[in-house]
């Protein structure tokens, strides 16, 4: 069954911190990937998925299929980033995502 | 573009009674996806529709069933309301080649009193 671990619920930083967002999955097959954010009083929408590689303000994360994880990263966290984070998995070719719980990301000034 | 919108955003029911959310997708987007929102069970998938037909279905009782109509609106219903229903209930659409990106809609939070 497919299954995404985020351990952590919440997570607090000091703005120009570096900062990561652990995800985990459980897939037998080829996986994809994305990182879903939420800002306060805002809709969900995707910042990336594995197979753009590419870097959204900031933040990049890279699929590790022998450590079966996604973890998010950003070298210098701002305030602007404090929201909810989703890691979620879809079988490819398959709309249905998978979440996580998601993490809750506070950036102190 | 406008973006998926969902109605009503806001429903309260009494446990028992039945409700029609109601989805409309981002014009060119022919698939919709439903999601269930808890605090304790978090983002949960429903259903996808895509041209009208259901793709991919989560696990829910038959309580739970939707449609998608030529268009590519979509409405889900859910019979039979029990407390455990109240929840936020997300609608997504995305493009047939879109790569699973799926834009979500602002959501219909739903109490069960």
């Amino acid at each position: 069954a497919q299954r995404v671990t985020q351990p952590e619920k919440l997570l607090s930083v000091f703005k120009g911190a570096p900062v990561e967002l652990k995800c985990n999955y459980s897939y037998s097959g080829s996986p994809e990937l994305f990182w879903y954010v939420q800002y306060s009083r805002q809709r969900l929408q995707l910042l990336l998925r594995h197979i753009s590689r590419e870097s959204i303000k900031g933040f990049t994360a890279d699929l590790n299929k022998g450590e079966t994880s996604f973890h998010l990263k950003k070298p210098f966290a701002q305030e602007e980033d404090s929201a909810m984070y989703y890691c979620a998995l879809a079988q490819g070719g398959s709309e249905k995502l998978v979440f996580g719980k998601g993490t809750k990301l506070t950036v102190n000034p | 573009k406008a973006g998926v919108t969902q109605t009503p955003r806001y429903l309260i029911k009494t446990r028992g009674q039945q409700v029609t959310l109601s989805c409309s997708p981002i014009s060119g987007h022919r698939s919709v996806s439903w999601y269930q929102q808890t605090p304790g069970q978090g983002l949960q998938f429903l259903f996808e529709y895509f041209s009208e037909t259901q793709r991919n279905k989560g696990n829910f009782p038959g309580r739970f069933s939707g449609r998608q109509f030529s268009n590519s609106r979509s409405e889900m219903n859910v019979s039979t309301l029990e407390l455990g229903d109240s929840a936020l209930y997300l609608c997504a659409s995305s493009r047939p080649e879109g790569g699973n990106e799926q834009f979500f809609g602002p959501g219909t939070r739903l109490t069960v009193l």
